[in-house]
């Protein structure tokens, strides 16, 4: 069963625009982490934001914050006034803890088109 | 600030031949990821070192090995290397002992297997 599900394969938001990326999770761990990369056109992975799952207030770093709903198991990453480099390939993650270390679980990504 | 050095950056291969990828985590990082990410598809994790251990293993193939090194740095060796094997390799860090932190990637190998 998918543990990340990411629902929306593309999207498109106009610059200067809040846009919405949608993250589901399933786990039956208490502890865990749930993490947003992003993947530029060249490829690497650039860490963005971190939510705990004890974690009280959503997290925010920046032009993005996270809307964790934990009953619901959402993990939605949002992104204030987008700009035309935001335009990238959008990972949600999930760390899950396994043999005393972790391991990042990916879901299949949203791939973000900002319009000027 | 460091960050997670991979070498090299793009290879190109043939089929059958062997390709040595290397991943230099970040200074006192305890932990070393390996994942693969096929053309449009998300990163899977295949193998994970903790402390130059191996601790998990996911979908890697028996053809692939990987071992982390006594200075910390690892390397994923792979073998009679496939058409299917194309794809973005990352190497990703992370410091796990005392409740962890986020895993840091390196900018990936981009193997082509011709």
């Amino acid at each position: 069963a998918q543990k990340i599900t990411q629902t929306q394969p593309g999207m498109f938001v106009q610059e200067k625009e809040a846009v919405t990326l949608d993250c589901t999770y399933d786990t039956s761990d208490q502890s865990y982490g749930l993490f947003w990369y992003k993947q530029p056109s060249s490829g690497e992975m650039i860490f963005l934001i971190y939510q705990g799952s004890y974690d009280e207030q959503n997290a925010t770093e920046g032009r993005y914050s996270l809307n964790f709903q934990k009953a619901r198991k959402s993990a939605n990453l949002v992104i204030s006034a987008s700009q035309l480099g935001d335009s990238a390939m959008y990972f949600c993650a999930m760390r899950e803890q396994t043999s005393g270390t972790y391991k990042y679980i990916f879901g299949t990504g949203t791939r973000l088109k900002v319009l000027a | 600030a460091a960050g997670v050095i991979q070498s090299p950056r793009h290879l190109i291969k043939e089929k059958r031949e062997t390709a040595t990828l290397k991943c230099y985590p970040i200074p006192r990082h305890d932990t070393v990821y390996w994942y693969q990410q096929g053309p449009g598809q998300d990163p899977q994790f295949l193998i994970s070192f903790y402390e130059k251990m191996q601790s998990d293993k996911g979908s890697i193939p028996d053809r692939f090995s990987a071992q982390q090194f006594s200075d910390y740095h690892s390397e994923l060796n792979m073998s009679s290397l496939e058409l299917g094997d194309s794809a973005l390799y990352f190497c990703a860090s992370s410091f796990t002992w005392a409740g962890g932190t986020e895993a840091f990637f390196g900018q990936g190998t981009r193997l082509t297997v011709v």
